[in-house]
């Protein structure tokens, strides 16, 4: 069975201040991994995916996110921090061997503080 | 933004009562999902579809079941509403072709009295 760990639920950062969210995964197959973001009372929104090809993915806001297949992890960072990235953010999981199920872990808030 | 619509938005109910969340996509999209999200436990996964009439438990799937008559709706049913099952319900729908993201809805605040 497949299963995301997030070890962080909170994370306080001042603003301009370089961030790092942690993620490890378990998953006996191949895996398409996701980070996902969400403001107050909003839906999910997809942040980033790695599906194959390069280890570092980036979104268009300045995170990235490094999968590493030996320490089967996918942290997400980003440099500098806006108060505008305020949100909870969620790692997500897919196994490639089938199933489809879709798994996230229990999420790490980040607050962003002047 | 992908077309999916979960309906009610809000709904209070009494303990005891059948509840049924709508989920409705005009993606034509092959996999919906049913979360419920509660503070420190993250989404967790109730039923989830991968086709007409083809659905799979999910981790949290006690106390609620689902049915998928067409393409576009995915219901999901509370056949009677306990408190434990107050929370915030999103649908997933997600491409039938490797890889692709999921895309979810607004949720539905369920309040169980």
């Amino acid at each position: 069975a497949q299963s995301v760990t997030q070890l962080d639920s909170q994370v306080p950062v001042f603003e301009e201040a370089p961030v790092e969210l942690r993620c490890n995964y378990s998953s006996s197959v191949s895996v398409y991994l996701f980070w996902y973001v969400q403001y107050p009372n909003q839906g999910l929104q997809l942040l980033l995916k790695y599906l194959s090809g390069s280890t570092l993915v980036e979104s268009i806001n300045g995170f990235e996110a490094e999968f590493n297949k030996s320490q089967t992890s996918f942290h997400l960072r980003k440099p500098s921090v806006h108060i505008s990235d305020t949100a909870e953010y969620f790692c997500a999981v897919i196994s490639t061997g089938g199933g489809n199920k879709l798994t996230f872990g229990t999420g790490t808030q980040l607050k962003v503080e002047l | 933004d992908a077309g999916i619509t979960q309906s009610p938005r809000h709904k209070v109910t009494e303990t005891g009562t059948p509840v049924t969340l709508r989920c409705h996509q005009t993606e034509n999209h092959r996999y919906m999902y049913w979360y419920r999200q509660d503070p420190g436990h993250g989404l967790r996964l109730i039923h989830y579809s991968y086709g007409v009439k083809d659905t799979d438990k999910g981790e949290v799937s006690d106390g609620y079941s689902v049915s998928r008559s067409k393409t576009e709706d995915f219901l999901l049913t509370l056949e009677s509403a306990t408190s434990s099952q107050t929370s915030v319900y999103f649908c997933a729908i997600r491409p039938g072709t490797g890889g692709g993201e999921a895309f979810f809805g607004q949720g539905t605040r369920l309040t169980v009295v």
